[in-house]
């Protein structure tokens, strides 16, 4: 299957702090990409779609301002947590989809997110 | 709104069995169903992907299967083994699919195979 990375792994930061996280399609051109969450003992929730060139489609309850997409190129997409607050802990994964994979998503390994 | 259920919600058999997860979704209009396995902290892997057009797939010891009228699909776990320990996630793709969608999963069964 397709290839998807993220960086970082794994983050801690500080109450108040931005943090960016990169999603990357390393072998194939992702159109779509998706950005979900989970919370300990939680299944993924979607979070937000975001189109190549275009503004992020975000789901009821997520706040747009607070969780910056951007989806600059067809092989790279990053969500900024800006003012990060503990309650923004969370395992963030991102997905991919495009071209000969368009039936099916692809995902990243996931960021662990620690905000003291 | 689409809402995936997954029954159990957790099971611990002993090595050697066959076990079934089941998979319920309350819109049948769906593109596609798939099954993923989650290891504790880490990220997703794709078991398998079944087509609204399907019925069943099977990839070496596991099968899944799809009943898109009823809103239903279970999978089967062969002559289970330790390896096998992980959560098992259910998501759908809705009707719109084709990209347009992110998907829908369930909360998991968390599977426990005892040596």
């Amino acid at each position: 299957g397709a290839v998807v990375s993220q960086h970082p792994s794994r983050v801690i930061c500080k109450s108040g702090t931005s943090v960016k996280i990169e999603c990357r399609s390393l072998d194939f051109q992702a159109t779509t990409m998706f950005w979900y969450r989970q919370f300990p003992k939680q299944s993924l929730m979607l979070m937000a779609t975001s189109n190549e060139g275009s503004k992020a489609t975000y789901e009821q309850g997520v706040e747009k301002d607070k969780f910056l997409i951007n989806h600059a190129s067809l092989t790279l997409s990053t969500l900024t947590v800006t003012s990060a607050h503990p309650e923004d802990s969370s395992f963030y994964i991102c997905s991919g989809r495009g071209g000969l994979t368009d039936n099916e998503q692809f995902f990243g390994p996931g960021t662990r997110l620690t905000v003291l | 709104k689409q809402e995936v259920t997954q029954i159990p919600a957790a099971l611990s058999v002993p090595e050697g069995e066959n076990l079934v997860l089941n998979c319920s979704f309350t819109d049948s209009a769906i593109y596609n169903l798939q099954w993923f396995r989650q290891d504790p902290g880490k990220g997703l892997t794709s078991l398998l992907l079944i087509q609204s057009s399907q019925r069943e797939q099977t990839s070496g010891r596991l099968n899944a299967s799809l009943d898109k009228s009823s809103g239903r699909s279970t999978l089967y776990i062969a002559a289970s083994q330790p390896g096998d320990s992980a959560t098992y996630l259910c998501a759908v793709d809705g009707s719109s699919g084709g990209g347009a969608d992110g998907l829908t999963f369930g909360k998991g069964t968390h599977l426990i195979i005892q040596p």
